[in-house]
């Protein structure tokens, strides 16, 4: 079965310095997606960034992106120039690329604190 | 308006109590779930539904039913509520056509006494 682990339930970070969010999961597919969603204290999720696993680039938007690890069953999102809006929960999921497939698997998720 | 509704925001209800969350959405999307979100736990399914005659159970779906009443609303019911039933509780949908993630309501809290 997939898996999915945050192993880092809080983090924090000075405000306009970098930050990175760890994530691995465990499948033996090869063909998935992987998303991080964040989570303010408003409650709503929100999609932040997705990763094809076909795709070797990086994905990014904006001050946001991902070190994809394959082989290693890495994601981690990185947080470039901190805002006190980034505070939030944030969540990795995992998704297979498989007709008819529904199930997104989350991790337990970080918390990040932004201190200005 | 949000693509996606939860009513209500918050709800209190007492231990046995029947209480039903609803869900409804203008995404035009066939896909809609159910998940609980618990501190330390991260979210898991309790039901998804693929269209309005197809309806699944995931993971956790022991004390809980739902409906899907038409594409754009499917309410999930807590038949006897129980205090281990405290949780947030969301409601997405998704595009089988698309890799964009789920599109999620805004959340129900829910905390049984």
């Amino acid at each position: 079965a997939q898996t999915v682990t945050q192993s880092q339930p809080e983090m924090s970070v000075q405000e306009a310095e970098t930050v990175t969010l760890s994530c691995t999961y465990d499948t033996s597919e090869s063909d998935y997606y992987l998303f991080w969603y964040k989570q303010p204290p408003s409650r709503q999720m929100i999609l932040v960034i997705r990763q094809e696993a076909y795709k070797q680039q990086n994905a990014t938007e904006n001050r946001f992106s991902v070190n994809f690890q394959k082989a290693a069953k890495s994601f981690s999102l990185k947080i470039s120039d901190s805002q006190l809006g980034d505070a939030a929960m944030y969540f990795c999921a995992y998704r297979r690329n498989t007709s008819g497939t529904y199930k997104y698997i989350f991790g337990t998720g970080t918390r990040l604190k932004v201190l200005a | 308006d949000a693509d996606v509704t939860q009513t209500p925001r918050n709800r209190i209800t007492k231990t046995g109590k029947r209480i039903m969350l609803e869900c409804s959405q203008t995404k035009g999307h066939d896909r809609m779930y159910w998940y609980r979100q618990d501190p330390g736990l991260g979210l898991r399914l309790i039901y998804y539904s693929f269209d309005v005659k197809d309806i699944n159970k995931g993971e956790i779906s022991d004390g809980y039913s739902v409906s899907r009443q038409a594409q754009a609303k499917f309410s999930l019911s807590l038949e006897s509520a129980i205090p281990n039933q405290t949780a947030l509780y969301f409601c997405a949908t998704s595009d089988p056509g698309r890799t964009y993630g789920y599109t999620f309501g805004s959340g129900t809290r829910l905390t049984v006494v």
